[in-house]
């Protein structure tokens, strides 16, 4: 069955370092990846999303993720991180097909030091 | 903003009852979907509909049951409330296939007492 994997359940970064979210997944065919992010009391919002092609893909607000196939990983990049990244961010796949419904990471709880 | 409207935003009730939970897709979306998100499951899938039908079950409870309307919008029951379905619910509207990414409400809290 499919799953995602976020390691590490809460993340402490100072503003304007750089940031990595890790994701890992288990899919038997090319996956459909997925970043979003919930700041709180609010739904979640896409960041990016990879479905072929070029396996470093650009999405929202400066974040860029990375698609490894060896290693079956979709880590979450941002070069510099601002106050406002603060928020919880959950990697997700695509059950494919015509269906589509998303298989969601326990999330990762960022907090930004000023 | 999503597009995605979900009413109420807030919903307390007691155990054994029965609620309503009312979801509207983006402008072109026939894809609904419902997740439930609580601390200790983290964001499951519930169920998906399609242009009205259902397509896709996840861990959706027998008390629970949705439906999609002509009109695309979708609702959610849940009945025989039980204090472990305390959880926000989200809704989410797409095109429908698995490589098409999906725009999320804001999500209705439920809590039970």
């Amino acid at each position: 069955a499919q799953s995602v994997t976020q390691p590490d359940i809460h993340i402490t970064v100072s503003e304007g370092a750089s940031l990595e979210l890790r994701c890992n997944y288990s899919y038997g065919a090319t996956p459909y990846l997925f970043w979003y992010v919930q700041s709180p009391g609010q739904g979640l919002q896409l960041l990016l999303k990879y479905f072929s092609g070029d396996t470093l893909v650009q999405g929202i607000k400066g974040f860029e993720a990375e698609f490894k196939r060896s290693q079956s990983s979709f880590n979450l990049r941002k070069p510099s991180v601002h106050w406002s990244d603060a928020a919880e961010y959950f990697c997700a796949v695509g059950d494919g097909g015509s269906q589509g419904n998303l298989i969601f990471g326990k999330g990762t709880k960022l907090s930004v030091k000023p | 903003d999503s597009g995605v409207t979900q009413t109420p935003k807030h919903l307390i009730t007691a155990t054994g009852q029965r609620v309503t939970l009312r979801c509207s897709p983006r402008s072109g979306d026939l894809s609904v979907y419902w997740y439930q998100q609580s601390l200790d499951q983290g964001l499951q899938f519930l169920i998906q509909y399609y242009n009205g039908e259902e397509r896709a079950k996840g861990n959706i409870l027998e008390r629970f049951s949705a439906q999609q309307f002509p009109d695309l919008h979708s609702e959610l029951n849940l009945s025989s409330l039980e204090l472990g379905d305390s959880a926000l619910y989200f809704c989410a509207s797409g095109r429908g296939g698995g490589n098409q990414p999906q725009h999320f409400g804001d999500g209705t809290r439920l809590s039970i007492l």
